[in-house]
C-alpha cells in the first residue's frame, strides 16, 4: 500500500524557469510533510517542511503547497537552475508522534536543462 | 560539524551471510533510524533507536536487528542475507525534543550488494 504518491518519475524544465513537483498522499492522519532532494552517492538532503496547519511555507526559491482536502503538495522551484537537477522526493510523517517515522514516495527525476 | 556518517560505503556479501552496517548521528543528535531503498524505489522505514531501545519498527522481519550505544551511534544487523536484500541503506539522525522529532538528517549510505 503506496501511501505517498509521485506518479512523475520524471521532469524536464529549462533553467530559469519553474519547475512543480507534485505528490499525494492517502492517510489523512499525516500532519507533517517533507521534501528531500537527492543526488546520485549522497544521502537524501533536508529542502523543505510544512505542517498541516498550513496551506503554503516557503524558503527562498522553494516553495511547498499543501491542499488538505485533496491531500495534495506540491514543491516549486522558481527560478530553476542546472544544480537543482536531482531527484526530489516526498515525505510525511505523524509530527505530533513520539516518533518521525518518514514514509517516502518514488521520487521525481528532475533534469534542469541549460 | 560532522554530519551524519555511515561506514562501510560499500559492501558485497554472500546469501547466507550476516552484515553489520554502522552510523554515527549528526553532532547534538540523539534518535537515530534506518531506512532500506531498493532500485528506483523511496527509503523504506526499518526502524528506529531512542535512548538504546528501539522506539519502532517498519515492516521488516526478524532478521533485520539494530542497537544504539551511549554515544548514540548504531548498529544494523542482517542475517542469513537474501538476494532481495540489496539496497542503499540510510541511517538518518534526529533530536527528540519533548517527544517530538526535528528534521531528520540522512548520511551518504551503505551500497549493499548480495551475490
Amino acid at each position: 500500500d503506496q501511501q505517498v504518491k509521485q506518479n512523475s518519475p520524471s521532469l524536464s524544465v529549462q533553467e530559469g524557469r519553474i519547475s512543480i513537483l507534485n505528490c499525494d498522499y492517502t492517510n489523512s492522519m499525516f500532519d507533517y510533510f517533507l521534501w528531500y532532494k537527492k543526488y546520485p552517492a549522497e544521502g537524501p538532503t533536508f529542502l523543505i517542511s510544512i505542517s498541516s496547519i498550513k496551506d503554503k511555507n516557503e524558503d527562498g526559491r522553494f516553495t511547498v503547497f499543501l491542499n488538505k482536502s485533496a491531500k495534495h503538495l506540491s514543491l516549486h522551484i522558481v527560478p530553476s537552475q542546472p544544480g537543482d537537477s536531482a531527484v526530489y522526493f516526498c515525505a510525511a510523517s505523524l509530527y505530533g508522534g513520539a516518533t518521525n517515522k518518514l514514509i517516502f514516495g518514488t521520487g521525481t527525476l528532475l533534469a534542469v536543462q541549460p | 560539524d560532522a554530519g551524519v556518517t555511515q561506514s562501510p560505503t560499500h559492501l558485497i556479501k554472500t546469501r547466507g551471510q550476516q552484515v553489520t552496517l554502522r552510523c554515527s548521528p549528526k553532532s547534538g543528535h540523539d534518535t537515530v533510524s534506518w531506512y532500506q531503498q531498493a532500485l528506483g524505489q523511496g527509503p523504506q522505514f526499518i526502524f528506529q533507536y531512542y535512548e538504546e531501545e528501539e522506539r519502532q519498527r517498519g515492516n521488516f522481519p526478524d532478521r533485520f536487528s539494530g542497537h544504539q550505544f551511549p554515544n548514540y551511534s548504531s548498529e544494523l544487523n542482517v542475517n542469513a542475507l537474501l538476494l532481495g536484500d540489496s539496497a542503499l541503506y540510510l541511517c538518518a539522525s534526529s533530536l527528540s525534543l519533548s517527544g517530538l522529532n526535528t528534521e531528520a538528517f540522512f548520511g551518504q549510505g551503505t551500497r549493499l550488494t548480495v551475490v
